[in-house]
């Protein structure tokens, strides 16, 4: 069955210090996958998203994912959280020629001052 | 500016009652969605369309019906018979996979949230 999941529903990390938000998917065909970022009560906004070629993907705000295929994972990650990084992360597979995209059940991180 | 509205941001609803949630956008993306965000559970489709007058159930759809009259619009009535309506709904648009270009990233709206009372 397809899935995506997203091991960790809370994470807390201080400002400054690294994150990494971990997303494991499980997708029959070739995955197209995708990071979004949602703030309290707003829509999801794009962070990155990989469809083909260089398995590590920059995105907005500092952020950057790597695609493994070994370990079916797209890990998202920032070397330094600033604390408007507080908020859910998604991450979501699709396919192309397809409509659905499937996705994790997030991840909300906090960020310590 | 390009881009998804949803109106309104916020919807109260009495038992029994049908409400429209609006959606619109001028981003000229052929495909549109619906989704529904429950605490702890992601987001799950109710349902897309990928073209005018056409329209397909999601994983959810019951209790749902949604209509796809232009291009730019694609409302989403929740009707008395969805037992719990109570939800973040979020409305996004993408270009359609079937056009033959890349696989179509999906833009949100900023999202109704429904409250039955």
């Amino acid at each position: 069955a397809q899935s995506v999941t997203q091991p960790d529903i809370h994470i807390t990390v201080s400002e400054g210090a690294s994150l990494e938000l971990r997303c494991n998917y499980s997708y029959g065909a070739t995955p197209y996958l995708f990071w979004y970022v949602q703030s309290p009560g707003q829509g999801l906004q794009l962070l990155l998203k990989y469809f083909s070629g260089d398995t590590l993907v920059q995105g907005i705000k500092g952020f950057e994912a790597e695609f493994k295929r070994s370990q079916s994972s797209f890990n998202l990650r920032k070397p330094s959280v600033h604390w408007s990084d507080a908020a859910e992360y998604f991450c979501a597979v699709g396919a192309s020629g397809t409509y659905k995209y499937i996705f994790g059940t997030g991840t909300r991180l906090k960020v310590l001052a | 500016d390009g881009g998804i509205t949803q109106s309104p941001k916020y919807l109260f609803r009495k038992e029994g009652q049908n409400v429209t949630l609006s959606c619109e956008q001028n981003l000229n993306h052929d495909a549109m969605y619906w989704y529904r965000q429950d605490p702890g559970q992601g987001l799950r489709l109710i349902y897309y369309s990928q073209i005018v007058n056409d329209f397909q159930k999601g994983d959810i759809a019951e209790g749902y019906s949604v209509s796809r009259e232009k291009k730019e619009s694609f409302p989403l009535t929740v009707t008395s018979a969805q037992k719990n309506p109570t939800a973040f709904y979020l409305c996004a648009s993408s270009i359609s996979p079937s056009s033959g270009r890349r696989a179509s990233t999906q833009y949100f709206g900023p999202g109704t949230r429904l409250t039955v009372l």
